[in-house]
């Protein structure tokens, strides 16, 4: 049973570059979520999807990050220019809605460093 | 709204001994409760979690018990391991609304041989 799949785990890249991230959730679930992690504050969530709709993206940083999610099988976040400050580990997880309230399935992460 | 409020970190012990990382929360509907684990390196997995009140979660010698009359859900475990070191994370879900998970801002804990 696979799990969440994201993709690169390691990405380096220079100030001003377009970045994109990758994610497959698990086979049947219509959640998907987008966290970042840094030390100073945590784990925030950047934006989720019902059913492939962006439901709540008020963590988005600002206009040059943006995510997408063409089906039910993939789901791409993009920095667009990167930035330094954007250094991080990217998280996607996904999960059942519903009544179920079922637990998020994270993947490993991305960890981006923007030189 | 909803948030969650956890034991500050770093907590360091010894093997053996008994660890409680307490959280409490705020929630506008009737949240589930979880509590996540991640390993250096890792993403976060499930460890326990409680639906309702009174329910108790557990799992790998880990137990919290989802108290509603103060809002809590500490996690406990009888005697730690090396191997327990990791960054715990308290979280909820409400039904109701937007159905994304609250976290808390985790708890490193470092078990000492």
């Amino acid at each position: 049973d696979a799990g969440v799949i994201q993709s690169p785990r390691h990405e380096v890249t220079e100030m001003g570059q377009e970045v994109t991230l990758r994610c497959k959730p698990i086979s049947g679930h219509d959640y998907l979520f987008w966290y970042r992690q840094t030390m100073m504050r945590g784990l925030e969530l950047l934006i989720y999807f019902n059913n492939n709709v962006p439901i709540d993206d008020s963590g988005m940083p600002e206009d040059r990050f943006s995510a997408k999610m063409p089906n039910a099988s993939f789901s791409t976040l993009k920095i667009q220019p990167s930035e330094p400050r954007d250094s991080a580990v990217y998280f996607c997880a996904s999960s059942l809605g519903g009544q179920s309230l079922a637990p998020l399935h994270f993947g490993n992460g991305t960890r981006l460093t923007v030189t | 709204g909803n948030s969650v409020t956890q034991m500050e970190g770093p907590v360091t012990l010894s093997e053996e001994a008994f660890l409680t990382i307490n959280c409490t929360y705020t929630a506008t509907g009737y949240p589930s409760l979880f509590w996540y684990v991640q390993y250096p390196g890792e993403g976060l997995q499930l460890l326990l979690k409680a639906t309702k009140a009174d329910d108790k979660g557990s799992n790998k010698g880990f137990e919290a018990t989802y108290r509603k009359e103060t809002t809590s859900f500490h996690l406990e475990k009888g005697s730690v391991q090396v191997s327990d070191s990791a960054v715990y994370f308290c979280a909820l879900r409400v039904l109701q609304g937007a159905q994304k998970l609250v976290f808390g801002q985790g708890t490193r804990l470092t078990i000492n041989p």
